[in-house]
């Protein structure tokens, strides 16, 4: 696979913490938004998504928040692990058109 | 893993010759997306497109095109490569344009000399 040397924000964790990856976006007509996951050499893998009509949704482990208000996006990770190690894109999608459009990534380090 | 893939997976090429990337699925997803990655930058939308046929610009689309004759394959082209064209180039697959769940390929690392 491929990968790229990312200059990214980075958020180091200790292993068993909870991680908060945040992202702010930009396009106030963006109705829904999706957290992705990129580990070294792979391409990004959806994590978790949520519509504009909701606060909050839960997944296995991870848990996204919206605000709307601030046009903020959070993603939580509970009981970081050494697996979760890996880039976290946000990105956002607005119902009127299919383009995807993907944030600049947070680098996710975790300490042992 | 869904059936993407991308070929060249790396190639070496000098400013001013065209190239072309390749992206096959075996999805039959109606969605196809090309993405580049760069440092700083994150994922840019390239181009997409939304069927046989149809395909729309997206963020960073100058110097870039696509065709996609076919759902399985979707092609981008690059007619006559800059090095600022130097990037990894990444192509997704959706079943569907309003949901955000796209599967990506491996990738294609293009350095342009």
């Amino acid at each position: 696979g491929e990968s790229v040397g990312l200059h990214l924000p980075t958020l180091s964790v200790q292993e068993g913490d909870n991680s908060i990856i945040n992202c702010a976006y930009s396009n106030s007509a963006s109705d829904y938004f999706i957290w992705y996951k990129q580990e070294s050499g792979k391409g990004p893998q959806f994590i978790i998504d949520i519509r504009s009509n909701m606060d909050k949704r839960q997944g296995q482990r991870v848990t996204v928040l919206l605000n709307k208000t601030v046009k903020h996006l959070s993603l939580q990770i509970a009981a970081t692990q050494p697996g979760d190690s890996a880039v976290y894109f946000c990105a956002e999608n607005s119902n009127r058109d299919d383009k995807i459009i993907f944030g600049k990534g947070t680098r996710l380090h975790i300490l042992p | 893993d869904a059936g993407i893939t991308q070929s060249p997976r790396h190639k070496v090429t000098e400013t001013g010759t065209p190239v072309t990337l390749r992206c096959h699925q075996t999805e039959n997803h109606r969605y196809m997306y090309w993405y580049r990655q760069d440092p700083g930058h994150g994922l840019r939308l390239i181009h997409y497109s939304y069927g046989v046929k149809d395909t729309d610009k997206g963020e960073v689309s100058d110097g870039y095109s696509v065709s996609r004759s076919k759902t399985e394959d979707f092609l981008l082209t690059l007619e006559s490569a800059t090095s600022s064209q130097t990037s990894v180039y990444f192509c997704a697959i959706s079943d569907a344009g309003d949901t955000g769940e796209l599967f990506f390929g491996e990738g294609s690392r293009l350095t342009v000399l």
